[in-house]
């Protein structure tokens, strides 16, 4: 079955510090697709990126990188330089291609970004 | 693209009472998803339409739950009796599975049972 964890329940960090936020599943599938979204204070969910299991280049968007690795089945997300804006939750997820197409999130990083 | 549209923002009610939550998914998207959001259980999936046919309901934790997705543009999650632990923020997301694997979300109703 699929399964996501995030071992950091939370992360404390100083502006301006980078912080590394970790991901790692469980599938059954040998296609599948993985996924940061963020939850600010407001509440809101916003999609951040989508990795496919077949492409496991970095990804670079400004502050944020992504880092996916199959042998070890973590997608791990660093966020370069934070700031107190990026404070919230952050979510891993997982869908299989084959087996439903659901979603499985992950118990979310709330990070704290401090002045 | 407005985006999903959840209706209403908050719900205060009393037990026992119908409490009926909206979703508007995105034009175009031919899945959605209803989640709900607790301290205690984080992001839970109740339900999940492909073409406005429920394919997966066993996140719905009892009887008192059911959704319906009469068209492509519109779905209900109705609870009834509602009761205290029924209290949380519910999620509706969308996403055209043909093309993107990614869901969009609706801002939520936070719904209060007293």
């Amino acid at each position: 079955a699929q399964k996501v964890t995030q071992a950091q329940t939370e992360i404390s960090v100083v502006e301006k510090e980078d912080v590394t936020l970790d991901c790692v599943y469980e599938t059954r599938d040998t296609t599948y697709y993985l996924f940061w979204y963020k939850q600010p204070p407001s509440g809101e969910l916003v999609f951040l990126i989508r990795r496919n299991s077949f492409d496991e280049q970095n990804e670079i968007s400004g502050r944020y990188s992504w880092n996916f690795q199959k042998s070890t089945s973590s997608f791990n997300f660093t966020i370069t330089a934070s700031q107190v804006v990026d404070s919230a939750v952050y979510f891993c997820a997982l869908s299989e291609a084959n087996y439903g197409q659901n979603f499985v999130f992950g118990p979310g990083t709330r990070l704290s970004v401090l002045p | 693209d407005a985006g999903v549209i959840q209706s209403p923002r908050h719900e205060v009610t009393e037990m026992g009472q119908e409490v009926t939550l909206r979703c508007k998914p995105i034009s175009g998207h031919n899945s959605l998803f209803w989640y709900r959001q607790t301290m205690m259980r984080g992001l839970e999936l109740l339900i999940y339409f492909n073409n406005n046919v429920p394919i997966d309901d066993s996140g719905m934790p009892e009887d008192r739950f059911s959704a319906k997705m009469p068209n492509a543009s519109f779905s209900t999650l109705k609870i009834q009796p509602s009761e205290p632990r029924d209290s949380a923020v519910y999620f509706c997301a969308s996403r055209n599975r043909d093309r993107d694997y990614e869901q969009y979300f609706g801002p939520g109703t936070r719904l209060t049972v007293t």
